[in-house]
Parts: C-alpha cells; sequence; structure tokens
C-alpha cells in the first residue's frame, strides 16, 4: 500500500472549513484513498474514500489532484465536535484474500477552535 | 450507525488472569478485525477473520487468539494477562464485497492489567 504524509495538526476556527491535505505520491492506479477519524478514546469512523473523481458525502468532501499524488479532505462548516486525529489512507480495493486490515499512520489532530 | 458492540468498554485485572473481549456485529458482516493501540500511539491490527471457522494474524504480533464459530461473533482470547498486554483494543467490521469497502469500528475495550 501506498504510503500517506499528513501533518501532524492543524487548527481551525469553528464555523470555518477545515482543509486538511494528504500527500500519497507512490500511489498506484488501483488504490483508493480513505479517510477516517478517531474522537478521543473512540474507535475511528469512516468518512469518506474515492479513487479518482471528487466525492462529496453528509459528512465531507474529497478533492483528488488529477496526477492522484495529493488530496484534500473538506469539512465545510467545522463545530467543536469535529476535533478529532484525522488518518488518510491509501488502500488497494478489495481483492477477496491477504489481509486487509487498514494501515494506520500518525494522522491529523485537528483541533476546532471556539 | 454502524451496529459494532464491544464488553467490556472498561477492564483492570490481575496478572495471570484469564480474559475474553467480546466482539458482536448485526449487519452480518463477513470479515471481521481486531485492532490495538496504545495510547496516543498507532492502531495496529493483530487479528482477522474472512467469515466463519476463518482466522489470521494481523501485521503486529499478539500473544493473544481470537475465534469466530458465529459469523456476528468474533471474541478475543488473553490466556494469561501481564502488564505489557494494557492497551485499547479495537473491533472492527466490513461488507465482503467487489472495489472499495469500509469498516465499522466498535467503542473498544480499554485493558488495564495490574
Amino acid at each position: 500500500d501506498a504510503k500517506t504524509t499528513q501533518p501532524p495538526s492543524m487548527d481551525c476556527a469553528e464555523g470555518r472549513a477545515a482543509n486538511l491535505p494528504c500527500n500519497h505520491s507512490t500511489i498506484s492506479g488501483n488504490e483508493y484513498v480513505y479517510w477516517y477519524r478517531q474522537i478521543h478514546s473512540q474507535g475511528p469512523q469512516y468518512i469518506i474514500h474515492g479513487l479518482k473523481n471528487n466525492e462529496t458525502n453528509e459528512m465531507a468532501s474529497l478533492i483528488i489532484t488529477e496526477d492522484r499524488k495529493s488530496s484534500t479532505l473538506i469539512l465545510p462548516h467545522a463545530t467543536l465536535r469535529d476535533t478529532a486525529v484525522y488518518y488518510c489512507i491509501v488502500r488497494v480495493a478489495y481483492s477477496g484474500g491477504g489481509a486487509d486490515g487498514l494501515t494506520f499512520g500518525k494522522g491529523t489532530h485537528l483541533i476546532i477552535q471556539p | 450507525e454502524a451496529d459494532i458492540y464491544q464488553t467490556p468498554r472498561y477492564l483492570v485485572i490481575g496478572t495471570g488472569k484469564k480474559i475474553t473481549l467480546e466482539c458482536s456485529q448485526t449487519m452480518g458482516h463477513d470479515k471481521m478485525y481486531w485492532y490495538q493501540q496504545d495510547p496516543g500511539m498507532e492502531l495496529h491490527l493483530i487479528h482477522y477473520s474472512y467469515g466463519v471457522n476463518s482466522t489470521e494474524k494481523g501485521d503486529l504480533s499478539s500473544e493473544s487468539t481470537v475465534s469466530r464459530i458465529r459469523t456476528e461473533h468474533f471474541p478475543l482470547t488473553l490466556e494469561s494477562a501481564r502488564p505489557s498486554h494494557t492497551s485499547q483494543y479495537l473491533c472492527a467490521s466490513s461488507l465482503r464485497a467487489g472495489g472499495a469497502y469500509e469498516q465499522y469500528f466498535g467503542p473498544g475495550t480499554r485493558l488495564t492489567v495490574t
């Protein structure tokens, strides 16, 4: 699986858009970009994933550059409850075999300021 | 909202005791996982299962064992707990399907061995 690089921490004002970057310059053509977050001491929560196109759901938007070497997770109107560690994970599609657990790095600690 | 449950949420136990951490999911997912996370550190996959009667070791070596006798149930057992087993244990499940997939995590069990 491709390695990802994220800033260790970021601040964002409440009500503003939080933009979390992720570099994955060695990503392969069949690897998806996933985002999860972990609020203090809880189990990680799936946010969104994408392959090539930008994606949006009720939680966030995912912008993937045309060369797929980086992506940005956007929380459009951050609230205090969005304070968490955000993980960018690159993973091949499920192939029917092999260990397919997720490899979590250190992530970005996003702190939403009131 | 994902239906995956872990009990107990917190456990403090003495060295040498046998413990079983319970994990169950009501989504009918084939695949289940156990991750271990020390405070402030990354999650690591320790066990996974493709389905009933299938169990495999994950990326991080663990003295724990798992079983999968029923689809919905994936307990983790430590035969003789030691202080080095103190950690948070997170259970997850995912649907076996082609292409991308997401994992749903339980709330975790925080284990302290004294």
